[in-house]
């Protein structure tokens, strides 16, 4: 699976958005980038992926440069619930016996009131 | 997505006692795996946890250490074994499927 790189923390505002960036210069026409959050003291919780087209679900969105070298998660109106480390995961994904994840030192973000 | 409990939420234990960890998941899933957290870092995949067969570990990771059972899509247990200090981590299990994959609450063992 490819690296990733990631900023060690960030702040964020209460209301506006959190824009956490992730790069992965290496990845593979079929890695999907990956990301999970961790809250305190709970198991990792999966937010969203995508391979090339930006995603959006109900918790975030994601944004892949068209070159896929690098994306950004976005929270759009951060909560002090959101506040937890981040995790972009590069990896192989929608094939069986590769589901393993290889996590990185992520970015601890933190909502500010 | 499946719900994954595990048992117990955390313990202290002696040294060279081991302890056994179980997980559940209210649905069945392909695939289940053990991680270890230490205090302050990243998440450390332990094992890959096969039904009906033999754990698969990852590099410094041995069957002895950490025996890992899965007798079905539902349930694993991962014991620490012969525990030292070092051993004091969250150990976290974790189901997927094809695509997703999510995580149990994390059993806190601390090794005095």
């Amino acid at each position: 699976d490819a690296k990733t790189t990631q900023p060690p923390s960030m702040d964020c505002a209460e209301g506006r958005a959190a824009n956490l960036p992730c790069n992965h210069s290496t990845i593979s026409g079929n890695e999907y980038v990956y990301w999970y959050r961790q809250i305190h003291s709970q198991g990792p919780q999966y937010i969203i992926h995508g391979l090339k087209n930006n995603e959006t679900n109900e918790m975030a969105s994601l944004i892949i440069t068209e070159d896929r070298k690098s994306s950004t998660l976005i929270l759009p109106h951060a909560t002090l619930r959101d506040t937890a480390v981040y995790y972009c995961i590069v990896r192989v994904a929608e094939s069986f016996g590769n589901e393993k994840l290889t996590f990185g030192t992520g970015t601890r973000l933190t909502i500010i009131p | 997505s499946a719900v994954i409990s595990q048992k117990p939420s955390r313990d202290i234990c002696q040294r060279g006692t081991s302890l056994t960890i179980q997980c559940q998941v209210d649905s069945q899933v392909t695939m289940m795996f053990w991680y270890r957290q230490q205090p302050g870092q990243s998440l450390t995949l332990i094992a890959t946890a096969n039904q009906g067969s033999e754990a698969t570990y990852e590099s410094g990771f041995v069957i002895d250490k950490f025996p890992i059972s899965r007798p079905n899509l539902t349930f694993s247990t991962l014991t620490v074994s012969n525990m030292s200090p070092e051993d004091s981590s969250i150990y976290l299990c974790s189901g997927a499927d094809v695509g997703k994959q999510f995580f149990g609450p994390g059993t806190r063992l601390t090794v005095l």
